[in-house]
């Protein structure tokens, strides 16, 4: 059965940095491309970034690029978030999701980030 | 504003049927065979019900079933139950960035 364990979240001031991680079981991590996505309280679905198996690849919404970094490390079936400059708009639940036929097959629980003063 | 447009809420009785559309644009929907579809129910996590515009993936119910026409994608529930009531979104690829869109999603009711 496939497992995604999101943790990191938490409260940080505007400007501040917080690191998301992911555990991934179940599945081989190490084949399959890894995306993040984020729900702000009471809205809609919003596609964060992806990365590719080997790393080659990675990809970011608008809202995002150049604040946040998307990594992961095979051998320990981890995806990373790195977010940087932190806005109040980016306050919402951050969820790990494995990517397959184009669509996201499995997701974790979600973490909550929250970006206040 | 979500690049896809849903209708902000649909309803139903149990027992029949209901389609909740997606709208897009040559360049996300209608120029890719890429559209999924996710139910929420509250407090949970997204989960995939169609991928590919009409692939049913292993473990949902046949009651779901995907299409597309032009520039719209449409989600069909037959056979409604209570268990269906929850949020429904969809995506698609896009061809420029964000190339992943969804759209803002829809409220399914079983009356």
């Amino acid at each position: 059965e496939v497992h995604l364990v999101e943790s990191g979240g938490g409260l940080v001031q505007p400007g501040g940095s917080l690191r998301l991680s992911c555990g991934a079981s179940g599945f081989t991590f190490s084949t399959h491309w890894m995306s993040w996505v984020r729900q702000a309280p009471g809205k809609g679905l919003e596609w964060v970034a992806n990365i590719k198996p080997d790393e080659s690849e990675k990809h970011y919404g608008d809202s995002v690029k150049g604040r946040f970094t998307v990594s992961r490390d095979n051998a320990k079936n981890s995806l990373y978030l790195q977010m940087n400059s932190l806005r109040a708009e980016d306050t919402a639940v951050y969820y790990c999701a494995r990517s397959w036929n184009s669509s996201w097959c499995d997701w974790g629980q979600g973490t909550l980030v929250t970006v206040s003063s | 504003q979500s690049a896809l447009t849903q209708p902000a809420s649909v309803s139903g009785s149990p027992g029949r049927s209901v389609t909740i559309s997606c709208a897009g644009t040559s360049s996300d929907v209608g120029g890719y065979n890429y559209v999924s579809w996710y139910q929420q129910h509250p407090g949970k996590a997204p989960k995939l019900m169609i991928s590919n515009v009409s692939h049913r993936p292993s473990g949902v119910s046949n009651r779901f079933s995907g299409s597309k026409s032009g520039n719209t994608a449409s989600l069909t529930i037959s056979g409604l139950q209570a268990e269906d009531e929850a949020d429904y979104y969809c995506s698609s690829y896009a061809r420029s960035t964000p190339h992943w869109v969804f759209g803002g999603g829809t409220k399914l009711t079983v009356l």
